[in-house]
């Protein structure tokens, strides 16, 4: 268990929903990764925060976004989605930039 | 900019063979390294880290790892393998810190699926 937690664990939706995954980082870690793996594109990195405030992007659509709260849990914000979106969804915290980092069971997405 | 190749997509090896997996990388700054291995079905659990120290760096699992700056090479290795071991291995690379405002994101390669044969 790495301590890295994410919700929901399977996610079922249609093409053109929104949907929000969440991540709670492990106790003491400042910054949180999002990640998306999907069979064509491999392990892309998405976007980070850093206490609340977003320090880089990726590979990330407009069409989504995400936050990261006060209390350092994150959440990722997938709207209009398409099929194309569906995927394995990992967060991951470390205690700052550089460091070794912490990955959670991951949400997977399929979008129908 | 950064990239990783690893060569391979998929490696057999015996039980009790030696496990070789291959990782190149690209980067124009002083990198750090990684090796994450995921099981099915689950997230990715780091094996070793490579962060300017020692070049050889040992992990768990019995797995260890040797940077060669002149090769650009960060190879995985275990001198025999377990049944346990079939799973799919990443090689990850990020900027030093404090290098080019770097933030730590990982850049991946596309992975290496490897089979253990009883």
């Amino acid at each position: 268990d790495s301590g890295v937690t994410q919700t929901p664990k399977h996610l079922i939706t249609a093409t053109g929903q929104r949907v929000t995954l969440r991540c709670s980082p492990r106790s003491g870690d400042l910054s949180v990764y999002w990640y998306q793996q999907s069979l064509d594109q491999g392990l892309q990195f998405l976007i980070q925060y850093y206490n609340g405030e977003e320090r880089a992007k990726g590979n990330i659509l407009e069409r989504f976004s995400a936050q990261q709260f006060p209390d350092l849990h994150s959440e990722l914000n997938l709207s209009s989605l398409e099929l194309g979106d569906s995927a394995l969804y990992f967060c991951a915290s470390s205690r700052d930039r550089g460091g070794e980092q912490y990955f959670g069971p991951g949400t997977r997405l399929t979008v129908t | 900019a950064q990239s990783v190749t690893q060569l391979g997509s998929h490696v057999s090896v015996s039980e009790g063979a030696l496990v070789l997996l291959r990782c190149n990388y690209s980067s124009s700054v002083p990198p750090y390294l990684f090796w994450y291995v995921q099981y099915p079905n689950q997230g990715l659990q780091l094996l070793l880290k490579y962060t300017s120290a020692a070049t050889l760096v040992k992990g768990i699992n019995g797995f260890e790892a040797e940077f060669k700056k002149s090769e650009t090479s960060f190879h995985l290795t275990k001198p025999s393998a377990h049944m346990s071991d079939a799973a799919e291995y990443f090689c990850a690379v990020t900027p030093t810190p404090n290098y080019g405002g770097s933030q730590g994101n990982l850049i991946f390669g596309k992975g290496t699926k490897l089979s253990v044969k009883p």
